[in-house]
């Protein structure tokens, strides 16, 4: 079956902008979850949604938001971007149920701001 | 507080074993995992031990949890050059509903 995907895989902004990453989980899955990764922090857990509710949020400020639609596709956004924000940031799916836990990542949106 | 430690790097000859090792601080998480992230890629799961486990055995993986002292290592025995990669051990909080904690990532160098 099909794996996680996001798009875009690469994306480069300036600051003050916006910008909108997409994830589709593996089909079946109802929880996605959003990490940031730079290489001096390791990964941030952002948020965490399941069947459209937000269900956790790491320590980030307003400016980072994000969604979930009823088919369990998720979204996220930064608005006003600053230079701190360039980062990989990666999706991650999973049934959500509590077994094993088990994550599924996506490859990644490399945003760059300049 | 919720924090998960690993040292940033690690050099080993082909051949060698590698241990990885994790502290962590939630003593009531249920799942204690590593992942591995080669370039280029998103994470993918190596392992994972339950809680009440001692140690996990898996091929060439051996997962040891010291559960007194919070500490969880990932042994790779004959370490092949594919291994290089960045290794995570992460655990699922008990504060709130589903959340992962993560380490800050091993980088592991295999030297020919």
């Amino acid at each position: 079956k099909a794996g996680v995907t996001q798009t875009p895989r690469y994306l480069i902004k300036t600051r003050g902008q916006q910008v909108t990453l997409s994830c589709s989980p593996i089909s079946g899955h109802r929880s996605v979850s959003w990490y940031q990764q730079t290489p001096g922090q390791g990964l941030q857990f952002l948020f965490e949604y399941f069947s459209e509710t937000q269900r956790n949020k790491g320590n980030f400020p307003g400016r980072f938001s994000g969604r979930q639609f009823s088919n369990s596709r998720s979204e996220m956004n930064v608005s006003t971007l600053e230079l701190g924000d360039s980062a990989l940031y990666l999706c991650a799916s999973s049934l959500g149920l509590g077994n094993t836990g088990e994550l599924f990542f996506g490859e990644g949106s490399r945003l760059t701001v300049l | 507080g919720e924090d998960v430690e690993q040292s940033l790097f690690l050099s080993v000859r082909e051949g060698d074993s590698s241990v990885i090792n994790c502290t962590y601080t939630d003593s009531s998480s249920t799942y204690l995992y590593w992942y591995k992230q080669e370039p280029g890629a998103g994470l993918q799961l190596l392992t994972y031990i339950f809680s009440n486990m001692d140690m996990k055995q898996d091929q060439r993986l051996t997962v040891l949890l010291n559960k007194k002292d919070k500490h969880l290592s990932l042994r790779i025995a004959d370490t092949q050059t594919g291994d290089s990669a960045i290794y995570f051990c992460a655990e699922i909080s008990a504060s709130g509903t589903y959340k992962y904690i993560f380490g800050t990532g091993t980088r592991l160098k295999v030297l020919a």
